[in-house]
């Protein structure tokens, strides 16, 4: 069955510096999709950015990017130039290609100090 | 568009009791999903559609039943509620495509006593 893993339960950075979140994947397939989302206090899910795994350049959108490792199974989530509107709970998620199910990590909780 | 919204935001049952929660979108797509999310944990998938009058079981269906009379919702039914099922859920939607986006309602907040 295939995992996601989350090992760092909290992060904090100050605002206007770079964070950088983990995420490692278990997965024996070689067809597959990866995803952030973010999680602000009002729980509302939202997209982030995502990443198909036979593409080798990493995602980008704005302030946000991806470093893809596929070998590894790691896809980090880099956030640069941080907001106080970037705090919330983040999830990686992982779907097998064909499959409907999304497989997500147990989530980090962002903190932005101003 | 409202997007994916769901019906009610937050409920408090008693054990044993019964209730539906509703979910609707107005983006057409095809596929709709159910998750719940525990303290500590990512989301689960409960149940799923790929279409108007399917459903598929997910990673956590027991304790659950589901409907897609119609393309628009979708629902989710607890029969006999038990405090292991005091949670958030989620809804979801997408349309096929190469990512299969999922776009997510704002969650209900289920207590059962």
């Amino acid at each position: 069955a295939q995992t996601v893993t989350q090992s760092q339960p909290e992060m904090s950075v100050q605002e206007a510096e770079t964070v950088t979140l983990s995420c490692t994947y278990d997965t024996s397939e070689s067809d597959y999709y990866l995803f952030w989302y973010k999680q602000p206090p009002s729980r509302q899910m939202i997209l982030v950015i995502r990443q198909e795994a036979y593409k080798q350049q990493n995602a980008t959108e704005n302030r946000f990017s991806v470093n893809f490792q596929k070998a590894a199974k790691s896809f980090s989530l880099k956030i640069s130039d941080s907001q106080l509107g970037d705090a919330a709970m983040y999830f990686c998620a992982y779907r097998r290609g064909g499959a409907q199910k999304l497989v997500f990590g147990q989530g980090t909780r962002l903190t932005i100090n101003p | 568009n409202a997007g994916v919204t769901q019906t009610p935001k937050f409920r408090v049952l008693k054990t044993g009791q019964s209730m539906t929660l509703l979910c609707a979108q107005d983006m057409n797509h095809e596929y709709m999903y159910w998750y719940r999310q525990d303290p500590g944990m990512g989301l689960r998938l409960i149940h799923y559609s790929v279409g108007e009058g399917t459903t598929a079981k997910g990673e956590v269906p027991d304790g659950y039943n589901v409907s897609r009379l119609k393309k628009q919702n979708f629902l989710l039914g607890l029969e006999s509620a038990a405090p292991s099922q005091t949670s958030v859920y989620f809804c979801a939607s997408g349309a096929s495509g190469t990512y299969n986006e999922q776009f997510f309602g704002p969650g209900t907040r289920l207590t059962v006593l």
